[in-house]
């Protein structure tokens, strides 16, 4: 599996936008770059994920750089619910890690009023 | 569309006892996770089903963790005897496929092992 890379804490001001980053300097071609987030005694949402080019849903934006060693989640207006740890996942694509999910620590975005 | 269902939410049991988790995945799933997330932890997998077949146990400590898919729907984690170090929460997911397809996970069933 790729290992992926977060800053274990953000903070953000409500109404603005949250930009939080991953790296994955060591992802292969055919791996895909997944976001969850997870609300305090809540299973991991899915909230976007992408290959090569940036991805937009109702959620969020992912913007993965050229070379693809990094992303960036993007919510465009933070609010108060969107208080969470968010998960950075690389998802197997090959071997024993064929369609898995890997987690690390992820990154606590907290959004203040 | 019905998520990821778990029961119980909670559950407290003494060192030694047994407990069994429920999951029902979302109707169609063929691949099925189960997850355990310790507190302060991301989740880890334990084992991985498609249909009623297991593609990946390697995690699961088979001394004391047992799960099944009967049918290819439904899965029960067993575990017997629990340790204090199983307190944790355990959570299961499910997607369409293996690979390309959105993995939904359930509500989670906390373990408190006294």
């Amino acid at each position: 599996d790729a290992k992926t890379t977060q800053p274990p804490s953000m903070d953000c001001a409500e109404g603005r936008a949250a930009n939080l980053p991953c790296n994955h300097s060591t992802i292969s071609g055919n791996e895909y770059v997944y976001w969850y987030r997870q609300i305090h005694s809540q299973g991991p949402q899915y909230i976007i994920h992408g290959l090569k080019n940036n991805e937009t849903n109702e959620m969020a934006s992912l913007i993965i750089t050229e070379d693809r060693k990094s992303s960036t989640l993007i919510l465009p207006h933070a609010t108060l619910r969107d208080t969470a740890v968010y998960y950075c996942i690389v998802r197997g694509a090959g071997g024993t890690s064929y369609g898995k999910l890997t987690f690390g620590q992820g990154t606590i975005l907290t959004v203040h009023p | 569309e019905a998520g990821v269902a778990q029961s119980p939410r909670y559950k407290i049991i003494e060192k030694r006892q047994s407990v069994a988790f429920w999951c029902n995945p979302i109707s169609g799933h063929a691949t099925l996770y189960w997850y355990q997330q310790i507190l302060g932890q991301g989740p880890k997998l334990l084992i991985q089903f498609q249909n009623n077949g297991v593609v990946d146990d390697s995690q699961l400590p088979k001394d004391r963790f047992s799960a099944e898919r009967l049918k290819g729907v439904d899965s029960t984690l067993k575990i017997q005897p629990a340790k204090l170090e199983d307190s944790a929460v355990y959570l299961c997911a499910s997607s369409p496929g293996i690979s390309g397809n959105t993995i939904y996970f359930g509500e989670g069933s906390w373990l408190t092992v006294v």
